[in-house]
């Protein structure tokens, strides 16, 4: 089965350059989400987005920005890099369907070195 | 504040016998819960869930348990085999908030090894 995925997989940058994460969610998922990881935490929720519009904000830093294009896939932002900001970004999606429950399913991530 | 805890950050577990992970949240409006498991360098991966109007969802060797008046979940693996040695996240998401795509709140997981 297709699943999310993600691009790069790795990425080096850094201090106070930009960098631009993807995820191309699961075919027919309208709903994308995206995840930073920092060494030995639990994965922090920064933003969803459904059908394009921004829908659920966590804790996303103002330098970074995201958005949900037409056909569905998603791009992370993020501006003015910081040593802070090296982690795992993981998207994940979602079906939005008659059911409330919503199971998000994971993309393997990109792991990004700020140097 | 971690509103969702998983207190112990490894379990080991003989193979063959069940393994039993226990996840605490402190957010009574959470109404929906899942169990991840994660291998390093990879995803995590979607393991069963359970609703908040239910109390036990089983799908094959995976069972886990709600205890609301008691905030506590637990998942129950039967009989545990070498690869599900991995770190294993509890989630929970208050989609009753308001209809959109809400964010999941997760623990900082066990990791379980599976001794033969």
């Amino acid at each position: 089965a297709a699943g999310v995925i993600q691009s790069p997989r790795h990425l080096i940058k850094e201090k106070r350059e930009t960098a631009t994460l993807k995820c191309y969610p699961i075919p027919r998922h309208d709903t994308v989400y995206w995840y930073q990881q920092g060494p030995g935490q639990d994965p922090q929720f920064l933003i969803s987005f459904y059908e394009k519009m921004q829908s659920d904000k966590g804790s996303i830093p103002d330098r970074f920005s995201a958005q949900q294009f037409s056909d569905y896939h998603s791009e992370l932002n993020m501006s003015s890099l910081e040593l802070g900001d090296s982690a795992l970004y993981f998207c994940a999606s979602s079906p939005r369907g008659a059911l409330w429950q919503e199971t998000q399913y994971f993309g393997p991530g990109t792991r990004l070195l700020v140097l | 504040d971690q509103q969702v805890k998983q207190n112990s950050p490894s379990l080991s577990v003989q193979e063959g016998r069940i393994s039993i992970l226990n996840c605490d949240y402190t957010n009574s409006m959470f109404d929906y819960f899942l169990w991840y498991k994660k291998y390093p360098a990879e995803g995590p991966t979607f393991l069963i869930s359970i609703s908040s109007i239910k109390d036990k969802n089983e799908d094959g060797r995976f069972t886990v348990f709600l205890n609301k008046s008691a905030k506590h979940l637990s998942l129950h693996i039967v009989p545990s085999q070498p690869g599900d040695s991995a770190v294993y996240f509890c989630a929970a998401s208050d989609l009753g908030s308001g209809g959109g795509a809400d964010g999941l709140t997760f623990g900082k997981g066990t990791h379980l090894i599976i001794q033969p």
